[in-house]
């Protein structure tokens, strides 16, 4: 079965800390995503990636950056975690850019509590 | 710019009654795909449907069923005899030509027993 699976669930870190969100999938996809979701705003596209060590900026890219070393796993990085990035955070995956709009694929979320 | 609006932010229903969610959309693209999406409280987002621009008919997948209007721009979802397992956010999403992925904000179905 097919599977993206995000290091933790739940996150509590203190304000200013650097805060690592791992994210890792065993399907061979070649594009990753990391959203935020917050209550009445959905799901907001912070950063996306189409190859190994290929990033591009979605619409809240600020105060974020990402990494991309292998193909299979997408790390989001806060660098100096704030209280106004406590969210849930999703990753997701897709098939390579050949087959266009595929389904995404999503892990199961991690709740930060930045205090 | 491609816009997804789910107006309805929470519902809630008797089991076994019928009820439908709605999606509007908004996008100048002639091709583009409409997925929904359901959240249940594990928090992990599962695929429902997918649907191109181009195939306007309807689909029934057991109590699940989806009606597509280009006309209104409209995709919606309904769930006949609805269980309290339905009980769940659901996400409407479309996908333009360049692959990106626009949400609503969700629809909060609560099903009581």
């Amino acid at each position: 079965d097919v599977k993206v699976t995000q290091s933790s669930r739940y996150l509590v870190k203190r304000t200013g800390e650097k805060v690592f969100l791992e994210c890792v999938q065993d399907m061979d996809h070649e594009n990753m995503f990391w959203y935020r979701q917050d209550p009445g705003l959905g799901l907001r596209l912070i950063y996306f990636s189409y190859d190994v060590k290929m990033k591009e900026k979605g619409d809240i890219p600020e105060g974020y950056s990402v990494s991309r070393e292998k193909k299979e796993r997408f790390s989001l990085i806060l660098e100096s975690a704030s209280t106004n990035q406590t969210s849930m955070y999703l990753c997701a995956s897709s098939p390579g850019t050949e087959t266009t709009n595929e389904k995404l694929f999503f892990g199961s979320g991690t709740q930060l509590s930045v205090l | 710019a491609q816009k997804v609006t789910q107006a309805q932010t929470e519902i809630s229903v008797v089991e076994k009654e019928d009820v439908t969610l709605d999606c509007v959309y908004e996008t100048r693209d002639t091709t583009y795909y409409l997925f929904w999406y359901k959240q249940p409280p594990s928090g992990e987002l599962v695929f429902l449907i997918r649907r191109n621009s181009f195939d306007e008919q309807n689909e029934i997948s057991g109590r699940y069923s989806w009606n597509f209007q280009k006309s209104t721009s409209s995709f919606n979802f309904t769930i006949t005899a609805s269980q309290v397992v339905d009980s769940a956010v659901y996400f409407c999403a479309l996908s333009d030509p360049g692959n990106q992925f626009y949400f609503g904000t969700g629809t909060s179905l609560t099903v009581i027993p």
